[in-house]
């Protein structure tokens, strides 16, 4: 059963743009939210994260927003850069175990 | 640099062919995790060490096993590989919970790809 949902398999931007990513989830107990980007032969890289009690975490060019209602969170990224094309995977944990998402390729157009 | 190691890379096994894939890691954590990964998949958790608690997730198969000697090394052994289980195998580490820095942040090492013929 899958509780972490990214539901566009791929996105295409233009550089210097926004890319804005996605993700749902469907356990209550998630307590705790990561974004990993994955270059191809790579292993995820940890990337954001933001805990439950908050709504938004900002990094440089990354933001992380949570809507707990909604059991929503998305990844903004502003301005795009073509090193930001990669897999990108949601993560969500409670108790220590990630679930994933099936993840988000992002493509950066020149 | 504090890092996590998977070796080897690449692995190409016979179908039924033990194979042993191996993780080390110099951040000291104390959470040790073994993935695996298909196209175009999510990771899917197998198992993870606890220190030196293992813990199997319901749904993997009995034919992956791990191994964890000591804090730095941890071990996935596949008793006899079958087609199905070519996949990415991705080990990742994290601190104890409790503490008060990312605890719950995954490390990941850059994986084994496993061929099966």
């Amino acid at each position: 059963d899958q509780q972490v949902k990214q539901n566009s398999p791929s996105l295409s931007v233009q550089e210097g743009r926004i890319s804005i990513l996605n993700c749902d989830y469907t356990n209550s107990m998630f307590d705790y939210f990561l974004w990993y980007k994955k270059y191809p032969a790579e292993g995820p890289t940890f990337l954001i994260s933001i805990s439950s009690i908050k709504d938004k975490n900002e990094d440089g060019r990354f933001t992380v927003f949570l809507n707990k209602s909604a059991k929503h969170l998305s990844l903004h990224i502003v301005p795009s850069q073509p090193g930001d094309s990669a897999v990108y995977f949601c993560a969500a944990t409670f108790d220590y175990k990630l679930s994933f998402g099936a993840g988000t390729t992002v493509t950066v157009r020149a | 640099d504090a890092m996590v190691i998977q070796n080897p890379r690449y692995q190409v096994t016979q179908f039924g062919k033990p194979v042993t894939l191996s993780c080390s890691q110099t951040l000291n954590h104390n959470v040790m995790y073994w993935y695996q990964q298909k196209s175009s998949q999510a990771p899917k958790l197998l198992f993870h060490y606890y220190d030196k608690d293992f813990n199997n997730e319901a749904d993997t198969p009995d034919n992956f096993q791990s191994r964890r000697p000591n804090t730095s090394f941890c071990f996935l052994d596949i008793r006899s590989p079958g087609l199905g289980d070519a996949a990415m195998y991705l080990c990742a580490t994290s601190r104890r919970p409790g503490e008060r820095e990312g605890r719950d942040t995954q490390y990941f090492g850059p994986g084994t790809r496993l061929t099966v013929l």
